[in-house]
């Protein structure tokens, strides 16, 4: 079945950029839209914002000055970087495939903890 | 950005009862409501997407209702597995965003 798994450091410094993956299995990227969304702890979900495997993006007004999303169809994968972090941005980043226009978010990935902390 | 605000934020609630939690946003979305279960520890789950389709392979105990600005989200009879944090998400306009949450819990 369909599955994401997101990936990176599980540390980040403040002022530096997150880095994230999420690779797709299982179902080509192509054709679905794929987002972003954390959750800082014991809050509740921010969409992050949303990439369409063409690349065309969305982001959240909130962070957008700070937020790049970015797409690699060849290998099947998506990327979120957010610079300037501070403590803050401390949050499980969770990736998800959009199962159509305006129908919800149907495949999750586990989440991964992003810390940020000198 | 339209805010969507659930009630309650906290429900008590006992094995067989049946259970509705609200969803109200602050300007119009048609039916682009979707529901989530979250567990501790875990992803979010679709419930229902189209405020009242039922996502493949969710009980039929779960069911959604609604339009335009008011939605529900109703167990018809709470089970063991059932109790979690419930988000409601709107997909009508840019920025998404979702509800404050509504935590079930045994009484």
């Amino acid at each position: 079945q369909v599955q994401l798994q997101e990936s990176g450091p599980g540390l980040v410094k403040p002022s530096e950029t997150l880095s994230l993956t999420c690779t797709v299995s299982a179902v080509s990227i192509s054709g679905y839209y794929w987002s972003w969304i954390r959750q800082a702890p014991g809050k509740g979900l921010e969409w992050i914002g949303y990439i369409y495997y063409s690349g065309s993006t969305n982001y959240n007004p909130s962070l957008k000055s700070r937020v790049t999303i970015s797409v690699d169809t060849s290998k099947n994968h998506f990327s979120l970087n957010l610079s300037s972090v501070t403590a803050a941005d401390t949050a499980v980043y969770y990736c998800a495939r959009v199962s159509g226009a305006g129908s919800g978010m149907d495949v999750w990935g586990q989440g991964t903890t992003v810390t940020v902390s000198s | 950005d339209i805010q969507l605000t659930q009630s309650p934020s906290f429900l008590s609630a006992s094995v067989g009862d049946r259970v509705t939690i609200t969803c109200r946003a602050s300007q119009g979305i048609s039916s682009f409501l979707a529901w989530y279960q979250q567990k501790p520890g875990k992803a979010p789950k679709l419930l229902i997407y189209a405020a009242s389709s039922l996502q493949s392979g969710v009980p039929s105990r779960f069911s959604g209702g609604g339009s335009g600005t008011e939605f529900t989200l109703t167990i018809s009879s709470l089970q063991p597995e059932d109790f979690a944090t419930y988000y409601c998400q709107q997909l009508n306009s840019y920025p998404l965003t979702f509800g404050g949450g509504t935590k079930v819990e045994i009484k």
